[in-house]
C-alpha cells in the first residue's frame, strides 16, 4: 500500500527566505506526483505535476523536483511571501489506477 | 471558466438524516471523486466514478452513497449509517488517460451534525 509523508508538518519562516518542503512515498511505481496548496477552510489548488519521466517542474517561484527511485520529491518555493502561508500537499498517482495518495500536508507560516 | 462546482458550502445535519452533497464540473473530465478531510488526517477517498452509471467504493465508503447519471455530475449522499459525518468534503475530478493531467477539485462543503 501506498504511504506519502510530508516533512516537517508545520514550519514558520521569516518573509524573504527560500524554503523547501519535502515529501516521501513508499511505492516507486508512480504515474505522476502532484503538489498542491490548501488555504483554511478552502478547497485544494494545483501548483505543479511532475510526470513520472521528468525530473522536475517549474512555475515562478515554485519548483518542484522528483526522484522517483528514491521515493521522494521536494517543493523549493524562493523568496517566500506572507501569501505564500497556507497548506502544502504532496499527492502522487500510481501506476494503473488513477486513484491518488496523499501525504498529511505542511502546514507554512511565512511571517513579516 | 471551466471548474468544479460544490453546493452547498457549509451544510447542518440531524442525527438520523440523509443529506446530499452537489458536485458539478463542466471540465468534461471522465473520472470524479469525492474525498473526506479531517482535522491532522490526509484526504480519504470515500467513492470514486470513472464513467457514467459506474462507480467504485475507496477506502472510507460505508455510511456513504453515489451515484452518476451524467458526466457532469456525481452527488455524494451521506446516510444516517455514517456515525461521525462531521467533515470537510471535497469532490475533484480528472481526465483518466495521459500522465500529465492531474486532478481538479472544487471548494469543498464543511458538514456538521447538530
Amino acid at each position: 500500500k501506498q504511504e506519502v509523508t510530508q516533512i516537517p508538518a508545520a514550519l514558520s519562516v521569516p518573509e524573504g527566505e527560500n524554503l523547501v518542503l519535502n515529501c516521501s512515498f513508499t511505492d516507486s511505481a508512480i504515474y505522476n506526483l502532484q503538489w498542491f496548496r490548501q488555504d483554511p477552510g478552502k478547497g485544494l489548488t494545483s501548483l505543479l505535476l511532475i510526470q513520472s519521466s521528468q525530473r522536475e517542474q517549474t512555475s515562478g517561484r515554485l519548483n518542484a523536483s522528483l526522484d522517483k527511485s528514491s521515493g521522494r520529491s521536494t517543493l523549493y518555493i524562493a523568496a517566500s511571501q506572507p501569501g505564500d502561508s497556507a497548506t502544502y500537499l504532496c499527492a502522487v498517482k500510481k501506476g494503473g489506477g488513477n486513484k491518488l495518495t496523499f501525504g498529511t500536508g505542511t502546514q507554512l507560516k511565512v511571517e513579516l | 471558466d471551466g471548474g468544479i462546482t460544490q453546493s452547498p458550502k457549509y451544510l447542518f445535519r440531524k442525527e438520523g438524516q440523509n443529506v446530499t452533497l452537489s458536485c458539478e464540473q463542466n471540465l468534461n473530465h471522465d473520472a470524479m471523486y469525492w474525498y473526506r478531510q479531517d482535522p491532522g488526517q490526509g484526504l480519504r477517498l470515500i467513492y470514486y466514478s470513472q464513467i457514467v452509471n459506474d462507480f467504485q467504493k475507496g477506502d472510507i465508503a460505508e455510511g456513504y452513497s453515489v451515484s452518476r447519471e451524467k458526466k457532469e455530475s456525481f452527488p455524494l449522499t451521506v446516510t444516517s449509517a455514517q456515525k461521525n459525518p462531521t467533515a470537510f468534503y471535497l469532490c475533484a475530478s480528472s481526465l483518466l488517460q495521459g500522465t500529465g493531467y492531474g486532478y481538479t477539485f472544487g471548494s469543498g462543503t464543511r458538514l456538521t451534525v447538530v
